[in-house]
């Protein structure tokens, strides 16, 4: 079975400090692991992926995120927030060899202050 | 990089009556699902869309509430029947790709029911 969690419904931060949303998966085999932003109102946008390459993964807008196996992680960072990075991140795990339906963490809400 | 189109993107509906949603998908997938996302919460899959026959139910939905078509490799819908002010969401097609297991999503269809 596999499952992730994200450890913190909300993060808030200052603009131009650092970004740190967290992400733990659970998976019986190798998984496929991904960071999607979901502006208000909008739809989910792809920020980045892991799929068994590089474990360091870079992404959209500055954000990246590290594969760490041994921990079970793909944090997501980003060096510096912009006001335009509130939204609501999900991670999002598929398993290869075993389940392929894609399985959403609850959320995590990102706000910005000036 | 597969894009789905899924329509339509907003809806009021009166209650007792259904709506039916639809994607379609520029490439084939080798899996499509449907999700629903309440207010302030993640994503909950509905159900995985098989090409052909009867869709596969997650615990807490039914078919006769939320039949799902797929004829082909590329193409999907979901109806949401008999509609209750508690059925208004945002509801989601997500497709797998062949290659890489990436998923894909429609931009999805923001239900109201009065």
């Amino acid at each position: 079975a596999q499952s992730v969690t994200q450890l913190d419904s909300h993060v808030s931060v200052s603009e131009g400090t650092p970004v740190l949303l967290r992400c733990n998966y659970s998976s019986s085999y190798s998984p496929s692991l991904f960071w999607y932003v979901q502006h208000p109102n909008k739809g989910l946008q792809l920020l980045l992926k892991y799929t068994s390459a590089a474990t360091l993964v870079k992404g959209i807008n500055g954000f990246e995120a590290e594969f760490k196996k041994s921990e079970t992680s793909f944090h997501l960072t980003k060096p510096s927030a912009h006001m335009s990075d509130a939204a609501e991140y999900f991670c999002v795990v598929i398993g290869s060899g075993g389940s392929y339906i894609p399985t959403f963490g609850r959320g995590t809400s990102l706000i910005v202050h000036p | 990089s597969a894009v789905i189109s899924q329509k339509p993107s907003r809806d009021i509906c009166q209650r007792g009556t259904s709506l039916t949603i639809q994607c379609q998908v520029d490439s084939q997938v080798t899996m499509m699902f449907w999700y629903r996302q309440q207010p302030g919460q993640s994503l909950t899959l509905i159900a995985t869309a098989n090409q052909g026959s009867e869709a596969t139910y997650e615990s807490g939905f039914v078919i006769d509430k939320f039949p799902i078509s797929r004829p082909n490799l590329t193409f999907s819908t979901l109806t949401v029947s008999n509609m209750s002010p508690e059925d208004s969401s945002i509801y989601l097609c997500s497709g797998i790709g062949a290659v890489n297991t990436e998923a894909f999503f429609g931009q999805g269809t923001r239900l109201t029911v009065v």
